[in-house]
């Protein structure tokens, strides 16, 4: 079987730091795909885990741990565009199984 | 970059008609795409997988004689939603897999369909 879990909504201070969790369960796991969708806009990739440890780029990280079926999205120096949802994507087979996203709100 | 392409990017039908969606890549050849539907306020979830010259792979509870797909080309896969009904409502996203270089697991996606069926 498979399951994503991520939490719903979060509301978080321009400028500030925040961390958007997501945990899976899934059988044949070949990694950890972040993506970020603005509201009628595709996903667009932001990174992608598939070895246990922190990805920088930029303002964005990823965190994965395979043992714990856990991952993290790390955004620093929130600006009012980060406003969005993030989804998080496990690769089973060849394929991506979503979470039900994350809908993060950036006030001032 | 990879780039991928809808058409069109909105449609509105009739309950009965059936309604046609293209996904190209644009610059790169695709073997596999993958088309997904969306619900407001949920995530993506894939209807199916679709290979070139082959028939598409539907995910479970998915009717494939709804739903056709056809991928005719290294650059081109077409999903029909026929017999339309309201409930097939839904915002439709394709994506596909560039296997020529970088990541092999990277998939883009295209811009999305708004299908609205009155």
């Amino acid at each position: 079987g498979q399951n994503i879990d991520q939490p719903t909504e979060m509301t978080a201070t321009e400028g500030a730091i925040v961390q958007i969790n997501c945990t899976y369960q899934t059988s044949g796991f070949n990694g950890l795909f972040w993506y970020q969708q603005h509201a009628g806009e595709a996903p667009t990739f932001l990174s992608y885990n598939v070895l246990d440890g922190l990805e920088e780029k930029g303002r964005f990280s990823s965190f994965l741990s395979r043992s714990k079926g856990y991952s993290y999205l790390l955004l620093k120096e929130l600006q009012m565009k980060d406003s969005a949802s993030y989804l998080c994507a496990a690769l089973q087979g060849g394929k991506l199984i979503f979470g039900q996203g994350t809908e993060l709100s950036v006030k001032p | 970059g990879a780039v991928v392409s809808q058409h069109p990017s909105r449609v509105i039908c009739k309950s009965g008609t059936s309604v046609k969606i293209e996904c190209r890549s644009l610059d790169f050849q695709a073997t596999t795409m993958f088309w997904y539907r969306q619900f407001p306020k949920q995530s993506l979830m894939l209807m199916a997988t679709s290979n070139e010259g082959s028939k598409a792979t539907y995910e479970q509870g998915v009717e494939k004689d709804k739903f056709l797909i056809n991928h005719a080309s290294l650059t081109l896969s077409t999903l029909t939603v026929t017999s339309a009904h309201p409930e097939d409502s839904s915002f439709y996203i394709c994506s596909a897999r560039d296997f020529s270089g970088g990541s092999s697991y990277e998939q883009y996606f295209g811009p999305g369909t708004r299908l609205t069926v009155t």
